[in-house]
Parts: structure tokens; C-alpha cells; sequence
């Protein structure tokens, strides 16, 4: 079975400072690793993803993950942080063997600080 | 615009009632998810259809039920309705291949009272 574990359930962050999310995956087979925001009244829309191939990956509004086998880790990053970043960051989990099952994480509310 | 259409946005009903929830996928996407999100449970898979087939079921309660029609629409059945059924319910929807890239509708808030 696959599992994300997300740690710290909310972080705050200063306005320009580098924001990093903590997510450890669970995983058996080779994994499919994917980040995931959610603006307020909204849904769920692709950051980016790891299939395979480079372990660093860029995503959308300055976010970066990577991804760390030795670790089982995926942690998202942006060096600095925008008001606009303010929202709820999810990591998932799914692989080729899944069936297309997509697991996510319990989610990290972004604060940031003027 | 992810292309995924949910209604309604917001349900309010009675405990012991029973609802359903519709979701149109993205033009050309074979497979739909169901997700609960709550405040103490965070965001649940329920379930996965592929083209009409149930592929996997998540944590979802004898009391829900899914189903994909033909047409690739997908409706989500709640009955017997709970104060604790009260969350947002997302659809989601991929195109065949791998990985599976979940487009999310905007929700339905259903609140039960």
C-alpha cells in the first residue's frame, strides 16, 4: 500500500523567505510523486510531478520538489515567498501498479507573513 | 478552468436524507476519483472509476455508492445521511496514461443538518 505523510500541518513564513513543505512518502514500488495546491473555495490543481528521470523538478509559480530515494522524500520549495502563495499544499502518491490510484496527503496550510 | 464540472457547488439537506452528486469529467477523460475533504480527515480517496469499471475503492462507507455512466459522467450517492457526512466532495479526472494527472472540479460543500 501507498501512503503520504505530510509534516507540519501548518507553516508560516515571512514574505520573501524561503518556503519548504516536508513530504515522506510510502511506497513499494517506484513511485509517482505529485504536488498538488488548493487556493480558498477552490479545487485541487497540479503543482508538479515526479515520474522519472531528474529528481529535481520545476512546477508552476516558482516551486520546485525533490525527489529523494534514499530519503522517501518529495519536499516542495520556492526560495521566496509570495502573498500569493498563501493556500493549502498537498503531496500524492500513485504508481504505474496503482491502477491509477491517487493518494494524498493530509494537506500543509501556507501562511505567509507580511 | 480544469474542465471538471461538479454539481451542485453547495447542498444542504437532513440527516437521514439521501443525495447525489454529479460530476462531467474532462472532455476525453476515461477515468474519474471521488474525494472527501474535511477538517478532520483531510482529503479522502473513495473511489476510481476507469471508463464504467470500478478500478479501486478508498475509505468509502457502505452508505456511499458511485457509479460511472456511459456518457463518462459520474454521480456520488449518499444516503442515510450523517451529521459527519458534511465535507466538500471533489471529482477528479485523468486522461489514459501514466501518471495519472488528477484535473479537480471546484466541489460540492454538502452540509447536513
Amino acid at each position: 500500500a501507498q501512503s503520504v505523510t505530510q509534516l507540519g500541518s501548518h507553516v508560516s513564513v515571512s514574505e520573501g523567505a524561503l518556503v519548504l513543505l516536508r513530504c515522506n512518502y510510502s511506497s513499494s514500488v517506484p513511485p509517482y510523486l505529485f504536488w498538488y495546491v488548493q487556493y480558498p473555495n477552490q479545487g485541487l490543481q497540479l503543482l508538479l510531478k515526479y515520474t522519472t528521470g531528474a529528481t529535481l523538478v520545476k512546477g508552476i509559480n516558482g516551486f520546485e520538489a525533490e525527489f529523494k530515494k534514499s530519503e522517501t522524500s518529495f519536499h516542495l520549495t520556492k526560495p521566496s515567498a509570495h502573498m500569493s502563495d498563501a493556500a493549502e499544499y498537498f503531496c500524492a502518491v500513485s504508481s504505474y501498479s496503482s491502477a491509477s490510484k491517487i493518494i494524498f496527503g493530509s494537506g500543509t496550510r501556507l501562511s505567509i507573513r507580511p | 478552468d480544469s474542465g471538471v464540472t461538479q454539481t451542485p457547488k453547495h447542498l444542504i439537506t437532513a440527516t437521514g436524507q439521501r443525495v447525489t452528486l454529479r460530476c462531467s469529467p474532462r472532455s476525453g477523460d476515461l477515468s474519474v476519483y471521488w474525494y472527501q475533504q474535511s477538517l478532520d480527515q483531510g482529503l479522502q480517496f473513495l473511489i476510481h472509476y476507469y471508463n464504467g469499471e470500478e478500478r479501486a475503492k478508498g475509505n468509502i462507507l457502505e452508505r456511499f455508492s458511485a457509479q460511472q455512466f456511459p456518457d463518462l459522467h459520474s454521480e456520488l450517492n449518499l444516503s442515510s445521511l450523517e451529521l459527519g457526512d458534511s465535507a466538500l466532495y471533489f471529482c477528479a479526472s485523468s486522461a489514459q496514461g501514466q501518471p495519472p494527472i488528477a484535473f479537480f472540479g471546484q466541489g460540492t460543500r454538502l452540509t447536513v443538518v
